[in-house]
């Protein structure tokens, strides 16, 4: 299985400042033949099903304001909040989807400082 | 507006069995692959399963955990997809969400508890 790593567990940010998390693989993400990485990020707030931000590691879901960005190749991906927002608290997980079983990273909680 | 919305959650002992249904509509369910994910309260989330369409034979594959434990099954005549768990064990306690994909957006539904627990 493919392992994913997430770092760091969790994150304090002021309001205003960048949050940027990490994403490691195990083994590559990326399918050759159509040159896509099969990495999605998603977003979680109490109480609520995942929201997806990210698929393909930097194609951005529709109505995801543009201060978040997905960025990375092979095994190695970030997430970037470029200004934080009150509405960012959530917990951000990585998925990869290139390979059954579709594995998670573990997480990372992302709260204001 | 696509929906999928799970039901069948319930308290069930060690050993027990529990039928999960995701009902969905707003979309072609048919031409749809439907996954299941869980996540144990305060826990990440883990991915259990997936049924593909009848275009890839109604392909399934498990994460080991579950593997000969769970299945997954779907009726296209009722848009609906199933998460059929037997041999249950406390670790499978969890919300379990149905989730699909499709037109580059991903939808789940709330979620149903399944509580294992003598």
């Amino acid at each position: 299985d493919i392992v994913m790593t997430q770092s760091p567990d969790s994150l304090a940010v002021s309001l205003g400042e960048r949050a940027t998390i990490s994403c490691k693989s195990s083994q590559s993400v990326l399918y050759s033949p159509n040159n896509k990485t099969y990495l999605a990020w998603f977003q979680q707030k109490p109480g609520q099903p995942p929201k997806l931000l990210f698929y393909w590691a930097s194609t951005r879901e529709s109505g995801v304001p543009d201060r978040f960005s997905g960025s990375g190749s092979g095994t190695d991906f970030t997430l970037t909040i470029s200004s934080l927002q009150a509405e960012d608290v959530a917990v951000y997980y990585c998925q990869q989807y290139y390979i059954t079983p579709y594995t998670f990273g573990q997480g990372t909680k992302l709260e204001i400082k | 507006e696509v929906q999928l919305v799970e039901s069948g959650g319930g308290l069930v002992q060690p050993g027990g069995s529990l039928k999960l249904s995701c009902a969905a509509s707003g979309f072609t369910f048919s031409g749809s692959t439907i996954h299941w994910v869980r996540q144990a309260s305060g826990k990440g989330l883990e991915w259990v399963g997936r049924i593909r369409s009848k275009a890839h034979s109604y392909a399934t594959e498990y994460v080991a955990s579950v593997k000969g434990r769970f299945t997954i099954f779907r009726d296209d005549s009722n848009n609906t997809a199933y998460l059929q768990m037997s041999s249950l064990k406390t670790e499978d306690t969890a919300l379990y969400y149905c989730t699909t994909n499709f037109d580059g957006a991903s939808y789940w539904g709330q979620g149903t508890l399944v509580t294992v627990s003598s």
